[in-house]
Formats: C-alpha cells, structure tokens, sequence
C-alpha cells in the first residue's frame, strides 16, 4: 500500500517559471512533511517541511501548501532556476513510528534555460 | 557544517555473502536511521534506532539484516547474507539534537552495494 503518492513522475519548467509538484497522503496520523532534493549520485538533502497545524510554509523561492481535509499538500518553486534541476521527494512521517519516512516516488524535474 | 558520513562509497560482494555498512551520524544528533534506494525507484525506510535499540522497522528489514552502534559515533548495517535483489544504495540519516527536531533527518551521500 503506497501511503505517499507523488505527481508528476517528471515536469519541465523553463527558466524563471514555477514548478509545482504535488502528493496525497492516507494516513490521517501523520504529522510531519517534509520535501526532500535529490541531485544524481548524491543524497536526498531536506529542502523544506511543514507541520499540519499551518496551511503554508514559505522559505525563499520554495513553499509548501498544505490541505489537511484534503490529505494533500504540494510543493511551488518560484522564479525556477536550472540549478533546481533534480529530483523531489515528498514524504510523510508520525513520531509513533520512530520517525520513518515514507517517500513518494519522485519527481524528476527539469528546468531548461 | 556538521554532516552525516558513509563508507565506503560502493561495495561489491558475491552473493551470499555479509556486508557492513558504516555511517557516522551527527555527532549530538540521537535518532539514526537506514533506507535504501533501488536505482530509479523511491528511497524505502529500513530501521529506526534510538537510545541502543530498534525503535522501528519496514517488513524490509527481516532477520538477515541488523544494526549496531559499536562506540560512540558509528552505527552499522550488517547484511549477512546478500542476496542479488540487495542491490541499492544505501543511506544513513540521522535526526534530534534535541527535542523537537527529532523530525528533521539529515542523509548522509550513502553507499552504493552491488551484489554479483
């Protein structure tokens, strides 16, 4: 059962646009979503993350839109840069479960000049 | 800039045979945890470990894998015996220099197994 679901697989932005990648959760106990960047050959690298308690969380060009009735919150890259070509995890995670992370499968994105 | 560390960067073993990974967390940090990443596929949660015990486990994680905090700064995975489908890299997180950030996991660049 895929507790995390992620979309779009992959997305192509052109410079200076925004990107916007989305996911839904099914576990209502979940309370900690974090987005993770992933750069190839390297580490996912926690990028921003936000609490169900507050419906956005805004850290420079990122933020993320949270809709607890909807079981979903998204993630905005404003004026997108090509260094911001990589790929997005989201994931989800509840203290009663030793902090696990459960991941989407990804978003690969591309931003082209 | 504190950082998670891992050695070594790629293993390759012949099937059947044991392996250990080796991370060493954030050093006040006191949650530490294990996933993997097939290539291509999503990173998969493995085990969670706090205060010298599993806190934590995927149905992944079954009796041919374990964890180890040796000393004071590294934590192991040990895989006994490898088995083809092992094949992933590997990463080490680490989270919790103190209550409240306990949610904020820190990966390391992890290790790439290859199983022959």
């Amino acid at each position: 059962q895929q507790q995390v679901k992620q979309s779009p697989q992959s997305l192509i932005v052109q410079k200076g646009g925004i990107s916007i990648i989305n996911c839904a959760y099914e576990n209502t106990a979940f309370d900690y979503f974090p987005w993770y960047q992933q750069f190839p050959g390297k580490g996912p690298a926690l990028l921003i993350a936000i609490r169900p308690d507050v419906s956005e969380k805004k850290e420079g060009r990122f933020t993320i839109s949270f809709n607890k009735s909807a079981k979903q919150f998204s993630l905005h890259i404003m004026d997108s840069q090509p260094g911001d070509s990589a790929t997005y995890f989201c994931a989800a995670s509840w203290r009663n479960s030793g902090y696990a992370l459960n991941f989407g499968k990804g978003t690969s994105l591309l931003v082209t000049p | 800039e504190p950082e998670v560390t891992q050695t070594p960067s790629h293993q390759v073993t012949q099937m059947g045979q044991e392996v250990i990974l080796r991370c060493v967390p954030i050093s006040n940090h006191l949650y530490f945890y294990w996933y993997r990443q097939i290539l291509g596929q999503k990173v998969e949660f493995l085990v969670s470990f706090y205060n010298n015990e599993i806190s934590e486990k995927s149905e992944i994680f079954d009796d041919q894998f374990s964890v180890e905090r040796p000393d004071g700064s590294n934590f192991t995975l040990k895989i006994r015996s490898t088995k083809l489908e092992d094949s992933a890299m590997y990463f080490c997180a680490s989270s919790g220099g103190r209550e409240g950030d306990y949610n904020e996991q820190f990966f390391g660049p992890g290790t790439r197994l290859t199983v022959l």
